[in-house]
């Protein structure tokens, strides 16, 4: 399996915009999870799917952040408008709900809002 | 509200030396997991702890579970250079996978 993959890996936009930030999980895995990195705030929980329904989006930090996942091997992450406190790294992660195995995460998105 | 604690925060330690990096968390839970970051990268997974008094093992890297006082250790063992990283501790609870602040380890020659 070639594991998470996110996409794109960099990406770099003017505040206002929209971002659209995806994820491929790891084939048969059920939950899904969005996490936030920075310096300050280290790695966020942002929203959380079980078998592609939205269970904890407690994380996200304003109305402006919205998550889908359409189908069990696609997710995203969207900002609009962007602003440039959203700069961070994000990453998806990926598992098996009910087993014990750990969270496998993708390589991440660096956004940068300028 | 969750609490997963690291500490300590930031770790610099001679090649050669022993050293402990504590987790503390808030709510009884016997899913305890550790991974590892280098710089610019993601995160990859070092153990899975399942149970109390779990003990996992990889090369100078041993971590270990103690759920009734809610703490789990990573131990370093005779540190070489190749080990420096941020490591963080993670909780799973029902709906959550919580994760420490990590701790930056740098082991200097």
């Amino acid at each position: 399996d070639a594991g998470v993959i996110q996409s794109p890996r960099h990406e770099v936009t003017e505040m206002g915009q929209e971002v659209t930030l995806r994820c491929k999980p790891i084939s048969g895995h059920n939950s899904l999870f969005w996490y936030r990195q920075t310096m300050m705030r280290g790695l966020e929980l942002l929203i959380y799917f079980n078998n592609n329904v939205p269970i904890d989006d407690s994380g996200m930090p304003e109305d402006r952040f919205s998550a889908k996942m359409p189908n069990a091997s696609f997710s995203t992450l969207k900002i609009q408008p962007s602003e440039p406190r959203d700069s961070a790294v994000y990453f998806c992660a990926s598992s098996l709900f009910g087993q014990n195995t750990e969270a496998f995460f993708g390589q991440g998105t660096r956004l940068t809002v300028v | 509200e969750l609490k997963v604690e690291q500490n300590p925060l930031f770790l610099s330690m001679q090649e050669g030396k022993n050293y402990t990096i504590y987790c503390n968390y808030s709510t009884t839970s016997d899913r305890l997991y550790w991974y590892r970051q280098d710089p610019g990268k993601s995160l990859e997974s070092l153990f899975v702890l399942l149970s109390n008094g779990a003990v996992k093992q990889e090369g100078r890297l041993m971590a270990s579970l103690d759920t009734k006082a809610r703490l789990s250790t990573l131990h370093i063992t005779a540190a070489v250079h190749d080990l420096s990283a941020t490591y963080f501790c993670a909780l799973r609870s029902a709906r959550q996978l919580t994760f420490g602040s990590g701790t930056q380890l740098t082991v200097l020659p």
